[in-house]
């Protein structure tokens, strides 16, 4: 079974920290997502990689970055947080092989910013 | 661009009763779909994909979803409602160009009721 690791459940951090939110993929999958979900707007792409060191923006990047130095992880990296920036994170991976295959969803990581 | 519209953000039904969740998408071009659903406090489990074929697709838990192209839907269906169904469920699609990231409806929540 395909496992999708996000490091913490629940995080508060206060405005202006920087937060690290970390996904780990354990399938050697090429490709990796990062979703916001807020009630009523489902979820919503912030950045996703096709490989190891590259990135691409997704519909909200404002706001984010993310790194990935090793195929299994993709850290997702809020600069300044703020408190537009609460909400429940999802990360997703999934294999490049053909493009109707499905996406391995994390837990979630619920994020409060105050 | 791809979208992904759920008609009614919260659906009601009787235990035993249909359960019929509303999904249309945009594009002249099919995409790939998928639903997914979401119990609380977890991450999204895949329910059923569509992929180029047959119309009706049978997913897990006794789901199934009919893609029709002249009405660009793909409704999700259960005959008998169960109480362990009460979840969120998202409508999901692949668009055009590369790469597999997914647009998301904005959810419906699904109460079942005794």
């Amino acid at each position: 079974d395909v496992k999708v690791t996000q490091s913490s459940r629940y995080l508060v951090k206060r405005t202006g920290e920087k937060v690290f939110l970390e996904c780990v993929q354990d399938m050697d999958h090429e490709n990796m997502f990062w979703y916001r979900q807020d009630p009523g707007l489902g979820l919503r792409l912030i950045y996703f990689s096709y490989d190891v060191k590259m990135k691409e923006k997704g519909d909200i990047p404002e706001g984010y970055s993310v790194s990935r130095e090793k195929k299994e992880r993709f850290s997702l990296i809020l600069e300044s947080a703020s408190t537009n920036q609460t909400s429940m994170y999802l990360c997703a991976s999934g294999s490049s092989g053909t493009r109707n295959s499905p996406l391995h969803f994390g837990n979630g990581t619920r994020l409060t910013v105050t | 661009a791809q979208s992904v519209t759920q008609l009614g953000s919260h659906v009601s039904v009787s235990e035993g009763a249909l359960v019929l969740l509303r999904c249309n998408y945009s594009s002249s071009v099919p995409p790939y779909l998928f639903w997914y659903v979401q119990y609380p406090n977890q991450g999204l489990q895949l329910l059923l994909k569509y992929t180029t074929g047959a119309t009706l697709v049978k997913g897990i838990n006794g789901f199934e979803a009919e893609f029709k192209k002249s009405e660009t839907s793909f409704h999700l269906t259960k005959p008998s409602a169960h109480m362990s169904d009460a979840a969120e469920y998202f409508c999901a699609a692949v668009g055009a160009g590369g790469g597999n990231k997914l647009t998301f409806g904005t959810g419906t929540q699904l109460k079942v009721e005794l």
